[in-house]
């Protein structure tokens, strides 16, 4: 079975400085992965997702990540943070059976950006 | 145009009784997810129709938890007999079909068992 496990329950760095958020994962099969991000009293938002085609994955909001077979890796990253990219992150897989998405979340990891 | 919506936000309910929480999914997508989040937890997947069935329920915890979507479009998530382990964030998710199509979250309902 599918499983996600994201290092760092918090991460805090300064505004301009690098965001390195850290998953991985353990899948029987070629993965779907996605990033989402959930600011307060919100829905999730979808960051990026992987579906086999280009390993470098650019999303929404300055984000991106890099999908690694060989680490089982999909960590994102954005080269400057900025105060509003304050949330939690959760990293999924797809477990893609019978043609539909059961997403497989991570525990989050809550982005502290401060001045 | 309108995103995925959840009523209610918050539902405060005592132990032992029944309670009813509503998705509206995005207008024409024929995919739905139930998931619930526990406080300090990522979504757990609970359920997921396409169209009017269910077709992997899998993730309900018990035969307390059951859903239905009659026409193909809202969703209701039922719960009978709560209990105080329930108290957790539940949310809606749609997609225009299933596959790895994009699935947008509605903000969830809140729901406390006493």
């Amino acid at each position: 079975a599918q499983s996600v496990t994201q290092l760092g329950s918090h991460v805090s760095v300064s505004e301009g400085a690098l965001v390195l958020l850290r998953c991985n994962y353990s899948s029987s099969v070629p993965p779907y992965l996605f990033w989402y991000v959930q600011y307060p009293n919100q829905g999730l938002q979808l960051l990026l997702k992987y579906t086999s085609a280009a390993t470098l994955v650019k999303g929404i909001n300055g984000f991106e990540a890099e999908f690694k077979k060989s680490e089982t890796s999909f960590h994102l990253t954005k080269p400057s943070a900025h105060m509003s990219d304050a949330a939690e992150y959760f990293c999924a897989v797809s477990e893609k059976t019978g043609g539909y998405n059961k997403l497989i979340f991570g525990a989050g990891t809550r982005l502290a950006v401060h001045p | 145009g309108a995103g995925v919506s959840q009523t209610p936000s918050n539902k405060v309910t005592e132990k032992g009784k029944y309670v009813e929480l509503r998705c509206d999914p995005i207008s024409g997508h024929t995919a739905l997810y139930w998931y619930r989040q526990s406080l300090g937890q990522g979504p757990e997947f609970l359920i997921y129709f396409q169209g009017t069935g269910a077709a992997d329920d899998s993730g309900l915890p018990n035969d307390r938890f059951f859903a239905v979507r009659p026409e193909g479009s809202v969703s209701t998530l039922k719960i009978q007999r709560t209990e105080r382990g329930d108290s957790a964030v539940y949310l809606c998710a749609s997609s225009l079909k299933g596959d790895t199509d994009t699935q947008y979250f509605g903000p969830g309902t809140r729901l406390t068992v006493l």
